[in-house]
Parts: C-alpha cells; sequence; structure tokens
C-alpha cells in the first residue's frame, strides 16, 4: 500500500463544466502521475509531476492541466467536461528499485462520466 | 514510440489450466514490470524484473524476462477464479529521471469454475 487516495470515487457531471479530481499521497514521493484508462486503449498518460510546481505534459494532455503546490497533493482539472473526457482517472507515484529503475504503485481511481 | 504488444487480449480459461501470457517490444527496457487489476480497483504491482533472462516465481505465477530485455512473459500454473482479473507489463528506462513507464493494453483473463 503505497498511500494514495483519490477523491471522489465517482462524479457525474454535465458537459461544459469545472471538474476537479484530487491525488493525496502520504509517503512524500517525489513522481505522481494521472493516466486515464479506456477500453481498448489501456491506461494512457495525462499529466506527470516531479516535484512541487514541477510539471510535464503526457500523450493525452489536451484538455487537462494539473497542479502540485504540496507534495502530497496532485490536482487534475478538466477546465471544461466534454463527453470524450468521460473514463476511469488513476493516479500513481513512482519509487525507484534498488537496481535504478522505476515501479509505479496506483491509487483506487475515480469514475468520471460526463453527461 | 515505443509501445508494448500484449497478446492475447483475451483469454478465458477453465480452473485448473495453464497459461502464459506475453508483453513483447522492439524497444530494450532497463525493466519490466507486471501488474494485475481487478475490475473498479487500481493496478497492482505483482513483479519487477530487471535482468535479461531473469526468472522470478510468485506462487503459481512465472515471471521471465527476455534475454535481449524486449520481451516478456508470464506463466499461470493452475490457475484459479482468484487469477481473473486484467495483467498489464509495464516498460522502464534505466536511469530515467521521471520514472515514466510504457504500458501495454493488457490481457484480460477470465478463469472459471
Amino acid at each position: 500500500d503505497a498511500g494514495i487516495t483519490q477523491s471522489p470515487r465517482h462524479k457525474v457531471t454535465e458537459t461544459g463544466t469545472p471538474v476537479t479530481l484530487r491525488c493525496h499521497q502520504t509517503e512524500n514521493h517525489r513522481y505522481m502521475y494521472w493516466y486515464r484508462q479506456d477500453p481498448g486503449h489501456g491506461l494512457r498518460l495525462i499529466h506527470y509531476s516531479y516535484g512541487v510546481k514541477d510539471t510535464d505534459k503526457g500523450e493525452v494532455s489536451d484538455g487537462y492541466s494539473v497542479s502540485r503546490s504540496k507534495t502530497e497533493d496532485f490536482l487534475l482539472t478538466l477546465e471544461s467536461a466534454t463527453s470524450s473526457q468521460t473514463s476511469v482517472y488513476f493516479c500513481a507515484i513512482s519509487t525507484r528499485t534498488g537496481t535504478g529503475g522505476f515501479e509505479q504503485y496506483f491509487g483506487p481511481g475515480t469514475r468520471l462520466t460526463v453527461t | 514510440t515505443q509501445l508494448l504488444e500484449q497478446s492475447p487480449q483475451f483469454l478465458s480459461i477453465q480452473e485448473g489450466e495453464n497459461l502464459t501470457v506475453y508483453c513483447n517490444s522492439s524497444s530494450v527496457f532497463s525493466s519490466l514490470q507486471w501488474y494485475r487489476q481487478e475490475p473498479g480497483e487500481g493496478p497492482v504491482l505483482l513483479v519487477t524484473v530487471v535482468t535479461g533472462g531473469e526468472v522470478k516465481k510468485l506462487k503459481r505465477l512465472t515471471f521471465q524476462f527476455g534475454d535481449a530485455r524486449k520481451d516478456s512473459s508470464l506463466h499461470i500454473t493452475a490457475a484459479q477464479p482468484g487469477d481473473t482479473g486484467l495483467y498489464l507489463c509495464a516498460g522502464g528506462y534505466y536511469g530515467g529521471s521521471q520514472g515514466n513507464l510504457i504500458f501495454g493494453k493488457g490481457t484480460k483473463l477470465s478463469v472459471k469454475p
């Protein structure tokens, strides 16, 4: 258990409304990630962070923004939700292995439905 | 673009059968992870392999990293209904500063009693 929580766990919202998803970790990990998971596409990286206020885009970042003002919290914002953003969103943290590589540990996910 | 191809996409077997799923790429990875994901939950890390030819065992699960570190396999002996889930592989890059991984799309396994 990497001490990762996500909130909310489920959300239904209307097209055009802003939505913020929160990822909270308790173990002071430097690297944090937001993914979306859709049938046929697997896990796709949206944004990631390598420290407080240090973030970068992943492969599907359009329509999403992130913020990390504290080590423990990584926020994902949909500025104006669209139906194509209906998905399951996962937060993850990364830790170094003893051999210099990385392993990721995931939160429980947020199921977002945009109507 | 580095890709990880997993096969088969779907597998439905009876309890007690053996199975192997594969994870292949044209790229070399410094490490490869296997995850299992159950419905409504996040992926859970099962194992990390880092050395070409490495074999790791986790109870009835056997993981192997290819000699060239481009592919991996997961073999399950005497599958049980509790093994049902989505199996994901993910490749990492040695020395990568961001810790980013490349994920395959997964093999969805169903084990029927």
